[in-house]
């Protein structure tokens, strides 16, 4: 099992044009959550998915910000039009069930990076 | 407000010293409480948490309720320990949303 894979490691886009983030669970695991970790703050939480649901963004910022998780293929966080303010390292992490007493398996994050 | 504050952003340490990471939080309810771990290049990963009670790799934690703390220690330090530690707490049963703190990196000298 390669764990929690995600895609691109480092990611550099320009003001205004979009970026993918990409992250494959864990085999067996169909509870994704995505976090961002900004420069010196900690990780924060941004949207727990499951598998074609989103079952809560109350960490996303309202606009621009997206994420999916299709019955086939891996969970893309999408950022539209993007900004300065964007540079960081988006964490994603997965588990069997929900996280009540599940430990997270994370990601190796991707950095990104808005020029 | 939730919080997980770690005032050290880097401890420097000699191997063979004993090592403690503070973690303070503040929470309304009764949070579990968690350490991950850094190591270079590799996964953030779980390192132990409150409810298990248990040593991992020499590390224990012990909550303390009263002053709000979750301070990670071990009695002596290998130079193998030097990495990134992020402690962590979620709601208890039922929440996902972690709250993580900023992190401090120990460095174990020779």
């Amino acid at each position: 099992n390669a764990g929690v894979m995600q895609n691109p490691r480092h990611l550099v886009r320009r003001r205004g044009q979009e970026a993918r983030l990409r992250c494959s669970p864990m085999k067996g695991h169909s509870h994704v959550y995505w976090y961002r970790q900004l420069p010196e703050e900690g990780l924060k939480f941004m949207v727990y998915l499951q598998k074609e649901n989103i079952i809560d963004e109350s960490g996303m910022p309202k606009e621009r910000f997206s994420a999916e998780f299709p019955k086939e293929g891996p969970s893309i966080l999408r950022i539209q039009q993007v900004v300065r303010g964007d540079s960081a390292a988006y964490f994603c992490a997965s588990s069997r069930d929900s996280a009540t007493n599940e430990k997270l398996f994370f990601g190796s994050g991707t950095q990104l990076s808005v020029l | 407000a939730q919080r997980v504050t770690q005032p050290e952003k880097l401890l420097s340490v000699f191997k063979g010293a004993p090592v403690e990471l503070k973690c303070n939080y503040s929470y309304s309810g009764s949070p579990e409480l968690f350490w991950y771990v850094q190591y270079s290049r590799q996964r953030l990963q779980l390192l132990l948490r409150h409810i298990s009670r248990e040593s991992i790799k020499g590390f224990t934690a012990d909550l303390n309720k009263g002053e709000t703390s979750f301070h990670l220690k071990k009695p002596f330090a290998q130079e193998e320990d030097s990495a990134m530690y992020y402690c962590a707490l979620s709601g208890g049963s039922g929440t996902y949303k972690y709250i993580f703190g900023t992190g401090t990196r120990l460095k174990v000298l020779a």
